[in-house]
């Protein structure tokens, strides 16, 4: 069964502290991965959709990249406004055009 | 187009009421989703539809829950004699067939008391 796993949870940043979050997953056949930010009672906004491994793709401090178990969101020099909740998803080759998210990690920058 | 639409935003109920709600897609898309989410949690699958046709239902949705595509156009989701355990944020997402990428409405908060 499809299954995504993120981490950490929850992430405190200094402005300007980059770091790394982490999204593994296990399906039988990547049809495509997708990052989405969600704000506080709002629903989740794409970013990015990464398809096979090796690809990246980047959006302002933003850089999503995939291997064959995992994905990393990369935030470069982060800002406050970049606070919120990052979710991962996945979709299968199987058939279904399902995605299948993880929990989360919320992200909140200091000033 | 202003991109996925959801109605009504809040809801409170009381515990045993039916509740429906709307979700307007973009309009070219033919996928519609509908996933559940709770505080601290990922969404969760409930069912998709392409056009018209509901291709599919997660297991662990109550048949007190249905949802129609009429048409093709926008989904309705009914939960009927609601319990506490309802209440969560239901989010409507679509997509198109050219890309693999699904766009999240704003969301329906139900509140059951």
């Amino acid at each position: 069964e499809d299954q995504v796993t993120q981490s950490p949870e929850a992430l405190r940043l200094q402005e300007g502290e980059s770091s790394s979050l982490n999204c593994s997953y296990t399906v039988s056949g990547l049809r495509g991965l997708f990052w989405y930010r969600q704000d506080p009672g709002k629903g989740p906004e794409f970013l990015f959709t990464l398809y096979s491994a090796g690809e990246e793709k980047e959006k302002e401090r933003l850089k999503a990249t995939l291997t064959k178990k995992e994905s990393f969101l990369h935030i470069t020099a982060p800002k406050p406004e970049d606070s919120a909740t990052y979710l991962c998803a996945v979709q299968d080759t199987s058939g279904t055009y399902k995605y299948i998210f993880g929990t989360g990690t919320r992200l909140k920058v200091l000033a | 187009d202003t991109g996925v639409s959801q109605d009504p935003r809040h809801k409170i109920t009381k515990r045993g009421q039916n509740v429906t709600f709307r979700c307007d897609p973009i309009s070219e898309h033919n996928r519609l989703y509908w996933y559940r989410q709770t505080l601290g949690q990922g969404p969760e699958f409930l069912t998709y539809f392409q056009n018209e046709a509901q291709l599919e239902k997660s297991r662990l949705l109550s048949d007190r829950f249905s949802a129609e595509r009429p048409k093709g156009s926008f989904s309705t989701l009914e939960i009927q004699r609601t319990e506490q355990g309802d209440s969560a944020m239901y989010l409507c997402a679509s997509s198109s067939e050219s890309n693999t990428e699904a766009f999240f409405g704003q969301g329906t908060r139900l509140t059951v008391v």
